[in-house]
């Protein structure tokens, strides 16, 4: 059982586009964290989201936590060749201690 | 500061041989965890260690051992390698911060089993 699901799984877009790559649950998270990941590299947390509807900027990105702490988006702003790569959303439960679960990923590539 | 270090990058086995998967960091992290990486499926843990001296199995447990050495190093075992154990192996520790777990990745091991 996938705990979150992430969508889209696969989004190509030119550069200089928006967009908005989404994260559900029906669990309760006590956080959320969004990781991207390069070809031949391990995952880099990029941000974590704690409180309900909270809301982190990262440059371009902007990541927001939903209101019952159960969902969250990343959205990219004018995206650019390097914003290339995986994006991971990953939730910690209020019982797993220091487990994450992760969501599948969403492949993005941006095109010159 | 070399972070979380894996060894080795890339290891070819054929069905039946055993290995083992090296893990450290250097961060003083307190929990570590292995990972496998498939196409579509995401990460999914196979066993982790909150502290030294303890070890629990993750989703994926099936097929491997782990020993958390101390508190820097952290290895898996394949002791009887199959081909469904073809992946890509992430190595993760973590800090808490008022509970929360972020975690830090080595470069990962890339397991081909024929």
């Amino acid at each position: 059982t996938q705990l979150l699901e992430q969508s889209p799984q696969f989004l190509s877009i030119q550069e200089g586009e928006n967009l908005t790559v989404y994260c559900n649950s029906s669990s309760v998270f006590s956080s959320l964290q969004w990781y991207r990941q390069e070809p031949g590299e391990g995952p880099v947390l990029l941000v974590t989201v704690v409180t309900g509807g909270e809301v982190k900027k990262l440059k371009r990105l902007t990541f927001q936590f939903g209101d019952a702490r159960k969902d969250s988006s990343l959205h990219i702003t004018a995206a650019q060749p390097g914003d290339t790569g995986l994006y991971l959303c990953a939730g910690e439960e209020e019982t797993s201690g220091s487990r994450l679960t992760f969501g599948e990923g969403t492949q993005l590539t941006v095109n010159p | 500061n070399a972070g979380v270090t894996q060894t080795p990058k890339f290891q070819v086995l054929k069905t039946g041989q055993s290995m083992t998967l090296q893990c450290a960091q250097d961060m003083n992290h307190n929990s570590m965890y292995w990972y496998r990486q498939d196409p579509g499926m995401g990460l999914r843990l196979i066993y982790y260690s909150a502290s030294e001296g303890t070890t629990d199995k993750g989703e994926v447990p099936n097929g491997y051992n782990v020993s958390r050495l101390n508190k820097r190093e952290f290895s898996l075992r394949l002791e009887s390698a199959a081909p469904s154990q073809t992946s890509v192996y992430f190595c993760a520790s973590s800090v808490t911060g008022q509970g929360i777990y972020e975690q830090y990745f080595g470069p990962g091991t890339r397991l081909t089993v024929t």
